[in-house]
């Protein structure tokens, strides 16, 4: 596609379940990013990649937090023993090697109940 | 202390009428800032990136302001649209390249007829 798209667009769950949550960024960029957004609140930086490699995790809240690029294209952010707390929306964004301007997905909205 | 600090919070202005939304930021070293759009339940858009060495750039009706000594930056919005209402995000970069984007939590902007 054109752009970065994320999968599902919601997600709901019930505290304590498993969720994994898929980024497809644009075809060819090197780099992708996950961020997480709380409601009236700015994108705060999970994790990045550059191709397969993680090069930054130092965002990630919690070791339940776990990001993966096995192929250096699409990424799966999963989040296990989800809590209300973990609600908010992902946001991933990818650039290519020769851009500095990041391009997001319209992100996964997730519910925790 | 949020790093990237926004005011102000939100605003309400007519439609036609100009507006200057503000950033004030302490990351440092500091690479560049950037300006984004975002649309309610989508990503965040780029307007603008400046590097540490300019003073204003423009995007149509959008023009952003840096003062890398007070660590200032602005967005004027000219001749505003309904389509301008959008949450505004400044971004500060702390090095260049890829490195982890502080995000101020946003101007919400409202142009109503």
């Amino acid at each position: 596609g054109a752009g970065v798209s994320q999968s599902p667009r919601y997600k709901v769950a019930k505290r304590g379940q498993d969720v994994a949550l898929r980024c497809d960024p644009i075809s060819g960029h090197v780099s992708l990013f996950w961020y997480q957004q709380a409601l009236g609140q700015g994108p705060e930086f999970l994790t990045y990649f550059q191709n397969e490699a993680q090069l930054d995790k130092s965002g990630l809240p919690s070791d339940r937090f776990f990001a993966e690029r096995p192929e250096g294209s699409v990424s799966t952010l999963k989040i296990q023993r989800t809590q209300q707390e973990d609600s908010a929306v992902y946001l991933c964004a990818s650039t290519g090697q020769a851009g500095n301007i990041q391009y997001f997905g319209a992100g996964t909205r997730l519910s925790v109940l | 202390k949020n790093q990237v600090e926004q005011s102000p919070q939100s605003l309400i202005i007519l439609e036609g009428k100009n507006c200057t939304l503000q950033c004030n930021y302490t990351v440092s070293p500091f690479s560049n800032l950037r300006w984004y759009k975002q649309d309610t339940g989508r990503g965040p858009v780029s307007l603008t990136i400046m590097t540490f060495s300019e003073n204003t750039k423009s995007n149509g009706r959008y023009t952003a302001t840096l003062d890398a000594d007070t660590k200032q930056s602005s967005l004027h919005i000219t001749a505003s649209q309904l389509s301008d209402s959008a949450s505004y995000i400044c971004v500060v970069n702390k090095l260049s390249g890829n490195t982890p984007l502080v995000f101020g939590k946003g101007t919400r902007l409202s142009v109503i007829a």
